[in-house]
């Protein structure tokens, strides 16, 4: 079946810092590939996707970048900021309607 | 506009009890979707409606869970003789019709069984 692996958490960055977080998926077909963000006592919220190899999806100075070739899409962002403070979850949707999620990776930033 | 509601917000309930979480997805939205947020299990899907019908119940964890949705509105997830496992928060998501539509989530049902 499909599953998303991401690095285990917490990260602990301060502010300024550089932010990878890496996700690698498995799949049987051609998924379309997702970052949600869930803030402190918030719900789960899209940050970006893509849907193709080599797409890259980008949003409040996120990337990240399908990478067909090694199974990967890596979020990153140069210039992390104390409310990016959150969990972030790697998703993928394949055959099926539904998220297949990764385990989550909380990110602190510290002033 | 509105977006996904979910109630009630928390649920304390006692072992053996049955419980009824209600989803109001966005409206217009076809799909609706029921997920798990648990700890050691993270999130996990557990049904999917399109309009009335639920396509894919691959996820429930047991007969005691079960799903419907009337009008293609609102959801309810029941959940029969709770057991301490089911203690999570349950998210409820919906978008428009198509794998690739984006799915808002609402809030959650933090669950308690004691």
């Amino acid at each position: 079946g499909d599953s998303v692996t991401q690095m285990e958490g917490p990260v602990t960055l301060s502010e300024e810092a550089f932010l990878t977080i890496n996700c690698t998926y498995t799949a049987t077909g051609y998924p379309s590939l997702f970052w949600y963000v869930q803030y402190p006592g918030e719900g789960l919220q899209l940050l970006l996707k893509a849907t193709k190899a080599d797409d890259k999806g980008s949003n409040k100075g996120f990337e990240a970048t399908y990478r067909k070739e090694t199974t990967s899409f890596h979020l990153e962002k140069g210039s992390v900021q104390v409310s990016d403070s959150a969990v972030y979850f790697c998703a993928l949707v394949d055959a099926g309607n539904m998220l297949t999620f990764g385990g989550g990776t909380r990110l602190m930033v510290k002033p | 506009g509105a977006g996904v509601s979910q109630s009630p917000s928390n649920k304390v309930t006692e072992k053996g009890k049955d419980v009824e979480l209600r989803c109001d997805p966005i409206s217009g939205h076809t799909a609706l979707y029921w997920y798990r947020q648990s700890l050691g299990q993270g999130l996990e899907f557990l049904i999917y409606f399109q309009g009335n019908s639920a396509p894919d119940k691959s996820g429930l964890p047991s007969d005691r869970f079960s799903a419907e949705r009337t009008g293609g509105s609102v959801s309810t997830l029941t959940i029969q003789r709770t057991q301490q496992e089911d203690s999570a928060v349950y998210l409820c998501a919906s978008s428009l019709q198509g794998v690739l539509n984006e799915q808002f989530f609402g809030p959650g049902t933090r669950l308690t069984v004691l």
